[in-house]
């Protein structure tokens, strides 16, 4: 049973579109952290949101925490194909808890 | 290096050999996690030290996986018997005490072939 289920699982768009990819669960989580991850190398934090209804950006990408902190989302706005590569979610379900659990990753691909 | 380092890069080994995997952490971390990543799937959870000691050794698969960091610093991932199911990347990542919603430092994983 997969306790972070994210969505699509793959995704291929041309440059300049927008995405939005989802991290979904039935448990609570005190904070959530999307990676991004290219091939040969370890995932790189890109963020981390620990209220309910929390919003923020980083350059075109704009996270969001849901109210109830059981999902997330990760908009991608103007794509560039420097954006391709896996995006995983990670959730840390207890507060204090220091183990975090991934996500199965959405594998995105822009095209020139 | 400033970075999470894994040893080796690269494994290939035979079904029911030995295989130890090193990670070296950033210096001054004292969170340690190991993680298997098979193709085309997110990181699995295997096992969390703080300091010297398993905080968290629910991830591992069975009593054939094994892990020790005896002074706190350097871990290494120790698998018996190793089977074609346990091919997949490994990867080491580390994170200050004190950031408890702080970045994980991920290194380039150790990719683990069984035969």
């Amino acid at each position: 049973t997969q306790l972070l289920e994210q969505s699509p699982q793959f995704l291929s768009i041309q440059e300049g579109e927008n995405l939005t990819v989802y991290c979904n669960s039935s448990s609570v989580f005190s904070s959530l952290q999307w990676y991004r991850q290219e091939p040969g190398e370890g995932p790189v934090l890109l963020v981390t949101v620990v209220t309910g209804g929390e919003v923020k950006k980083l350059k075109r990408l704009t996270f969001q925490f849901g109210d109830a902190r059981k999902d997330s989302s990760l908009h991608i706005t103007a794509a560039q194909p420097g954006d391709t590569g896996l995006y995983l979610c990670a959730g840390s379900i207890i507060q204090g808890a220091q183990k975090l659990v991934f996500g199965q990753g959405t594998r995105l691909t822009i095209n020139p | 290096g400033a970075g999470v380092s894994q040893t080796p890069s690269n494994k290939v080994t035979e079904k029911g050999k030995y295989v130890e995997l090193r990670c070296d952490p950033i210096s001054g971390h004292t969170a340690l996690y190991w993680y298997r990543q098979s193709l085309g799937q997110g990181p699995e959870f295997l096992i969390y030290f703080q300091g010297t000691g398993a905080a968290d050794d629910s991830g591992l698969p069975n009593d054939r996986f094994f892990a020790v960091r005896p002074e706190g610093s350097v871990s290494t991932l120790k698998i018996q018997r190793t089977e074609r199911g346990d091919s997949a990347v490994y990867l080491c990542a580390s994170r200050r005490t004190e950031a408890r919603t702080g970045e994980l430092f991920f290194g380039e994983g150790s990719r683990l072939t069984v035969l």
